[in-house]
């Protein structure tokens, strides 16, 4: 069964005050990894598309990075405006379908 | 383009009635999936299609029904209403089948609560 697990739960911030979030996944096969950022009351953003191991892909102050078991999204010094709940999905084989994780969510302090 | 659009936004049931959840995108995307979001959770997903006329079960659909009769439409079916069905749902479409620009787009959900 395709599991999908984020840490930590929740995250709290001073600006400027740098850190990563953890997605962990268990997949028969892995066709992309994806991380979307949630706004309370707000549907998905999408923000990355991760397709093998050792990719990296950077937005504004914001990194993933992919390895075989884990990916990470690196918050460089955060700004109150990235304070939301960030989710990580994976999508096995076959077809489109994603499994997410529970989320984490960031609070960024002024 | 309006992206995916929700209707209603908000709805209370009460135990044992029915309504229907729409969801339509302007895109012309193939894909199209039903999540439910509980507190402080995840997505799971509850019913996927992938194209007019095809439908398939996900991981809870237990409880619920969809149809697809064209591409822009895919309405989310409560027949019986439940407490454990209140949730935030949402719905998305996915542009293609390939593997780059494979990411699902999402609307604003609707927040059922069942008394």
């Amino acid at each position: 069964e395709d599991q999908v697990t984020q840490s930590p739960e929740a995250l709290r911030l001073q600006e400027g005050e740098s850190s990563s979030l953890n997605c962990s996944y268990t997949v028969s096969g892995l066709r992309g990894l994806f991380w979307y950022r949630q706004d309370p009351g707000k549907g998905p953003e999408f923000l990355f598309t991760l397709y093998s191991a050792g990719e990296e892909k950077e937005k504004e102050r914001l990194k993933a990075t992919l390895t075989k078991k884990e990916s990470f999204l690196h918050i460089t010094a955060p700004k109150p405006e990235d304070s939301a709940t960030y989710l990580c999905a994976v999508q096995p084989p076959p077809g489109n379908k994603l499994t997410f994780g529970g989320g984490t969510r960031v609070l960024v302090k002024p | 383009n309006a992206g995916v659009t929700q209707t209603p936004k908000f709805r209370i049931l009460k135990i044992g009635q029915s309504m229907t959840l729409q969801c339509a995108q302007d895109m012309n995307h193939n894909y199209m999936y039903w999540y439910r979001q509980d507190p402080g959770m995840g997505l799971k997903l509850i019913y996927y299609s992938v194209g007019a006329g095809i439908t398939d079960k996900g991981e809870v659909p237990n409880g619920y029904n969809v149809s697809r009769s064209t591409t822009e439409d895919f309405p989310l079916r409560l027949e019986l209403a439940a407490p454990s069905q209140t949730s935030v749902y949402f719905c998305a479409s996915n542009p293609s089948r390939d593997r780059v620009h494979n990411e699902q787009f999402f609307g604003p959900g609707t927040r059922l609560t069942v008394l």
